[in-house]
Formats: C-alpha cells, sequence, structure tokens
C-alpha cells in the first residue's frame, strides 16, 4: 500500500506570493491533517479535515487554508507569503475518525524569498 | 493545555552504548503516546506508540513504558547502532470531542559515533 505522498517535494516563492500544497493519503484514510516544522518552533499543527470537513484547527493567522476532496486528498494554501512561512509542510493521514494513529508524508519543504 | 517535554540535545553516543531520552507529558484527559523519529531529509516515521497506562511500545530495539503515576513516556534502546542517527519527537494525542490534537515535543537529535 503505498504511503502518505506530498507535492511539490520542493517549491520556492517570493515574499507576496501565495502557494497551494497538495497531500495524497494513504489510500482507505479519510483524516488528513497539517503540521508546520521550523527549526523555531519545532512542529506545530495546522489543522485537520475529516470527511471534506475541517475537524479542528491550529493556532495560525487565515492566510493559512485548507480543504479535503470526496476522495480524501487535501490541499492547503498559503497567501501573501511571508519570509517566516518558510517551513517543512507535513501532511499525515489517519484511517478513522477516532484512530490515534498518523502516518506522515514526506513533507513539502517551502522557501520563502 | 496539552503539552509535550523532551531531553534537550543533541545527545551524541558511541556505538553499542545505552540510549535514554527523556519525555514527561501533561494533558487534560488519557492520551495516546507516540514516538516518531525524523531522518535528515524525510518526514516523521511512527516508532512506537503506547494508547493506555502501563503499556510499553517496542520496535527495532527501542522501548518506551506508559507511566501515568510520574506523566512519562522515555525511550530507550540498550544498544545503539550508527544507523539510529536521527532526530526523536515524542508526542501524545487526545481527542477533544471530535478534533484530534497531536501534540509535540521540541526533537531530540541524536548521533551516533563509531
Amino acid at each position: 500500500k503505498a504511503g502518505v505522498t506530498q507535492t511539490p517535494r520542493y517549491l520556492i516563492k517570493t515574499r507576496g506570493q501565495q502557494v497551494t500544497l497538495s497531500c495524497s493519503p494513504i489510500s482507505g484514510h479519510r483524516s488528513v491533517s497539517w503540521y508546520q516544522q521550523t527549526p523555531g518552533q519545532g512542529l506545530q499543527f495546522l489543522f485537520e479535515y475529516f470527511s471534506e470537513t475541517q475537524r479542528n484547527k491550529g493556532n495560525f493567522p487565515g492566510r493559512f487554508s485548507g480543504r479535503q476532496f470526496s476522495n480524501s486528498r487535501s490541499e492547503m494554501n498559503v497567501s501573501t507569503l511571508e519570509l517566516g512561512d518558510s517551513a517543512l509542510y507535513l501532511c499525515a493521514s489517519a484511517a478513522g475518525s477516532h484512530d490515534n494513529e498518523q502516518f506522515f508524508g514526506p513533507g513539502t519543504r517551502l522557501t520563502v524569498l | 493545555g496539552n503539552s509535550v517535554t523532551q531531553m534537550e540535545g543533541p545527545v551524541t553516543l558511541s556505538e553499542e552504548a545505552f540510549l535514554t531520552i527523556n519525555c514527561t507529558y501533561t494533558a487534560t484527559g488519557y492520551p495516546s503516546l507516540f514516538w516518531y523519529v525524523q531522518y535528515p531529509g524525510e518526514g516523521l516515521q511512527l516508532l512506537l506508540k503506547a494508547t493506555k497506562a502501563d503499556d510499553k511500545g517496542s520496535n527495532k530495539g527501542f522501548e518506551a513504558t506508559y507511566r501515568k503515576e510520574t506523566t512519562s513516556f522515555h525511550l530507550e534502546k540498550g544498544s545503539v547502532q550508527v544507523s539510529d542517527s536521527a532526530v526523536y519527537f515524542c508526542a501524545l494525542s487526545l481527542f477533544s470531542g471530535s478534533a484530534r490534537q497531536l501534540t509535540f515535543g521540541s526533537g531530540t537529535q541524536l548521533t551516533v559515533l563509531p
């Protein structure tokens, strides 16, 4: 069974631009969560989707948004990029609504210049 | 709120040495506990987990026991290898209603020298 895939793996943008990252969960998994990883702040939760509904949201500004499609694939969007948005963005999937075990993808490395 | 406190790194050991990485947590409710490992340039891989008090998670020679009385989940390995060099994250997972919350520690960089 294929793991969690994320595209693109690397991305370079400039301040003020917007970006969309994509995540395909493990087949059959319906929960997708997003995390931001930076050297200074560590791993921080962005949001979680289950069956196309956002169930939980972390403490990030409204510039960060996401959605989930009927096939469970998810996208996250960051508008008006800032230098501080440079990070590794990780996506994780879980099988059911209350499965504790999450499986992570390799991440998308976003660099904002 | 929920939090995870991990032993500060970096940790440098010689091959075949004994490893302990301390992890303590604060949570409202009864969390599940995890150790994840991250190799350079990669995402997180689940190393082991424990879902209730006194459970012991184990994998690839690593072990951790869920200690409710001390709110701890320390990671141990009896004999580390160079290939164990990575960053290790302790994490807890709780549900608040239907919302899943996974909280990570700050990570501990482990380097194993031959």
